[in-house]
């Protein structure tokens, strides 16, 4: 399946300061990719959808000025969480939608990143 | 109407049997319906998916079974093994447009020798 790469894997910071993650598609140029935020023991609940050169589209509930997104390249979307705060922490996982020869309708997810906030 | 319910919730089985995951959905808008599996701490992987005009797809040990009339698929896992042990994802999507994915709840899975 294709690959797709999230950075970093883990991350701990102060409450106040912002933390950016990566998600790269590594052998596929991704024309849409997604933000989801998974808490423990719950499903994935998506926070943005995003497509290359493009603003991205937030879920309902989901503060842009927050959770900022950048999709700047087909390989490369960022999500920064700005201000962040205790309730931030949760586990956020990227996924990416590729085309050419690979399948348009399926979905590629990272394999996340679990941020933490003191 | 965008919901996916799944169950159940979490299901035990014995090494060598075959575990069952349900779902059913009501957008009939969904044309594509594909299975993650996720580990602890790690992203969903996907595990098979199936489209509506088909009724049965296996890969391996792995196989959906999809009712289009009664808006249900369920996933079979045959000669279940401790490494199978996980949580299981039903999803559901539009082909095109954006693919908003809904998932299902999630379904753990522990599979004992």
């Amino acid at each position: 399946g294709a690959v797709v790469s999230q950075h970093p894997s883990r991350v701990i910071c102060k409450s106040g300061t912002s933390v950016k993650i990566e998600c790269r598609s590594l052998d596929f140029q991704a024309t849409t990719m997604f933000w989801y935020r998974q808490f423990p023991k719950q499903s994935l609940m998506l926070m943005a959808t995003s497509n290359e050169g493009s603003k991205a589209t937030y879920e309902q509930g989901v503060e842009k000025d927050k959770f900022l997104i950048n999709h700047a390249s087909l390989t490369l979307s960022t999500l920064t969480v700005t201000s962040a705060h205790p309730e931030d922490s949760s586990f956020y996982i990227c996924s990416a939608r590729g085309q050419g020869r690979k399948s348009t309708d399926t979905q590629y997810f990272g394999p996340g990143t679990r941020l933490t906030v003191l | 109407q965008q919901q996916v319910k799944q169950s159940p919730q979490s299901l035990i089985v014995q090494k060598g049997g075959i575990s069952i995951i349900n779902c059913a959905y009501e957008n009939t808008a969904f044309d594509y319906f594909p299975w993650y599996q996720q580990f602890p701490g790690k992203g969903p992987a996907l595990l098979i998916a199936i489209r509506p005009d088909v009724s049965e797809k296996k890969e391996g040990r792995f196989t959906i079974s999809f009712n289009k009339s009664a808006k249900q698929f369920s996933l079979h896992i045959m000669d279940s093994q401790p490494g199978d042990s996980a949580t299981y994802f039903c999803a559901a999507l539009t082909s095109g447009g954006y693919q908003k994915v809904t998932f299902g709840t999630g379904t753990k899975l522990q599979v004992i020798p």
